[in-house]
């Protein structure tokens, strides 16, 4: 079974640019995350999905991140503009529902320059 | 809030040594408590699980065992490889069959030959 994917692995901007990941949880998870991990720190939540509505997004900076889950299935998180502080590895995660283990993607490291 | 503090890293130790990574954590009702790893360049994994007092959580060598006393949920290995140097993360959980997640800081974890 095909784990989480997420896209691109690595992506380097300069900062005021947009940029947008992309995340395909494991067939059949209703449930995705979107996380942040900052270096040297754990990853901190930024929205949950359960299956196309996002039920909680309260860390989301909504300023300049937005986040869709078109037909309940890949997802998107996108900034715009970036700012230097949004250097950090972004991980999406999936499970079954709520209430099941998490399996988490490879992330992907943003640099902003 | 939740929270979950974890001991400093790096820590470096030898083939066949003893591991333990200390993780206290303070929440409001009865969590659940994790162990993720996360290897170069890969996604978190679920090393193991405890989700009431008492309960010892194990996998691949390594265990834990949850202290409501203490506050307490230490990872121990009783001989570490080459292949264990990874990231270490102790994580919570609050609300009943939730999976939402608090972590720390996390650990760095090299073995040496």
């Amino acid at each position: 079974e095909a784990g989480v994917v997420q896209s691109p692995r690595y992506k380097i901007i300069e900062k005021k640019q947009p940029v947008a990941f992309w995340c395909n949880p494991i067939s059949g998870h209703n449930t995705l995350y979107w996380y942040l991990q900052n270096l040297g720190q754990g990853p901190e939540l930024l929205i949950r999905y359960e299956n196309e509505e996002a039920v909680d997004d309260s860390q989301l900076p909504k300023d300049r991140f937005s986040a869709e889950r078109l037909k309940g299935v890949d997802s998107t998180l996108k900034i715009q503009p970036a700012e230097l502080g949004d250097s950090a590895v972004y991980l999406c995660a999936s499970s079954h529902t709520f209430h099941n283990e998490q399996f988490f993607g490879p992330g992907t490291r943003l640099t902003v320059l | 809030g939740d929270s979950v503090t974890q001991m400093e890293g790096p820590v470096t130790l030898s083939e066949e040594a003893f591991l333990t990574i200390n993780c206290t954590y303070t929440a409001t009702g009865y969590p659940s408590l994790f162990w993720y790893v996360q290897y170069p360049g890969e996604g978190l994994q679920l090393l193991l699980k405890a989700t009431k007092a008492d309960d010892k959580g194990s996998n691949k060598g390594f265990e834990a065992t949850y202290h409501k006393e203490t506050t307490s949920f230490h990872l121990e290995k009783g001989s570490v490889q080459v292949s264990d140097s990874a990231v270490y993360f102790c994580a919570l959980s609050t609300g009943a069959g939730s999976y939402q997640l608090t972590f720390g800081k996390g650990t760095k974890l090299s073995v040496i030959p």
